[in-house]
C-alpha cells in the first residue's frame, strides 16, 4: 500500500524568505502523480501544484516550484517570496497513475506559518 | 467560478442520532469524493463515485455509514449511529473523470458529536 510522510509538523518563515516543505511516500508503482494541496485556515483546499512520475523536470507554479526526486522517493515544495497569504497547512498527496484508479492518499500535513 | 457546495457547514449532534451531509459538485464533474478529516490530519478518502456508481468505499464503515449519488450528480453521505468518534471534518471533492484532471474541494461539514 502507498504511503505518505510528512516529518515537519510545522514550519515558520519570515514574509519575503523562501521555505521548503518536505515529503516522503512509498509506493511500487512507476507510474503516479504527486500533489502539493494548500488548507488556508476556514478555507477549503486548493491544488498548489502537479507533478507527474514520468516528468524528469520540476513542476513550478509562479513562486511555487518542486523538486521530486523520484529515486529517493522525496517531493519537497519550495515557496520563495513568501507572503502572509501563504500561511496555510500544506498536505502532500499521492495518486496512482493506473487507469481507473484516482484514489488519492494524503500526507498529515505541515503547517506554515508567516512571520511579519 | 463554479464551485463545490456542500451543506450544512456545520453540525452538532448528539450520539446515536442519525446526519446526513449534502455536496453538489461541479456541474459536469462526473468523479465525486467524500473525505473524512479529523483535526490535524490529511484528509482520508471514505468514498469515491463514478457518476452514480461507487469506485472504491473501501474505507467507508459500512456498519454505520451510507453514501449515495442516485443521479450521478449531487450526493448525500449519512451516519446512523453517529459515535463520538465521527467527529471531524467531512469534505467533499470533485474531478472531470479521467487521469489528468485535479479535484475541486468544497468547504466541507464540521461535525461535532456530542
Amino acid at each position: 500500500a502507498q504511503t505518505v510522510t510528512q516529518s515537519q509538523p510545522e514550519m515558520s518563515v519570515q514574509e519575503a524568505e523562501t521555505v521548503t516543505l518536505s515529503c516522503t511516500y512509498d509506493t511500487s508503482e512507476s507510474d503516479y502523480y504527486l500533489f502539493w494541496y494548500k488548507q488556508p485556515p476556514s478555507r477549503q483546499m486548493i491544488l498548489v501544484i502537479r507533478q507527474e512520475a514520468y516528468k524528469q523536470q520540476n513542476a513550478t507554479e509562479n513562486r511555487f516550484s518542486v523538486n521530486f526526486q523520484k529515486a529517493a522517493k522525496s517531493f519537497s515544495l519550495k515557496i520563495s517570496d513568501s507572503q502572509l497569504g501563504d500561511a496555510a497547512m500544506y498536505f502532500c498527496a499521492y495518486r496512482s497513475g493506473l487507469s481507473g484508479t484516482y484514489k488519492y492518499i494524503f500526507g498529515t500535513g505541515t503547517r506554515l506559518k508567516v512571520l511579519a | 467560478e463554479a464551485e463545490v457546495a456542500q451543506s450544512p457547514r456545520y453540525k452538532i449532534t448528539e450520539k446515536s442520532q442519525a446526519v446526513a451531509f449534502w455536496c453538489d459538485p461541479i456541474s459536469g464533474h462526473a468523479t465525486l469524493y467524500w473525505y473524512r478529516q479529523i483535526l490535524g490530519q490529511g484528509p482520508e478518502l471514505l468514498v469515491q463515485f463514478q457518476d452514480e456508481s461507487v469506485v472504491d468505499d473501501s474505507q467507508l464503515p459500512k456498519d454505520r455509514f451510507s453514501a449515495e449519488r442516485l443521479k450521478g450528480v449531487d450526493s448525500t453521505l449519512k451516519i446512523q449511529p453517529a459515535e463520538l468518534g465521527d467527529s471531524a471534518m467531512y469534505l467533499c471533492a470533485s474531478s472531470l473523470a479521467g487521469d489528468t484532471y485535479e479535484q475541486y474541494f468544497g468547504p466541507g461539514t464540521r461535525l461535532t458529536v456530542t
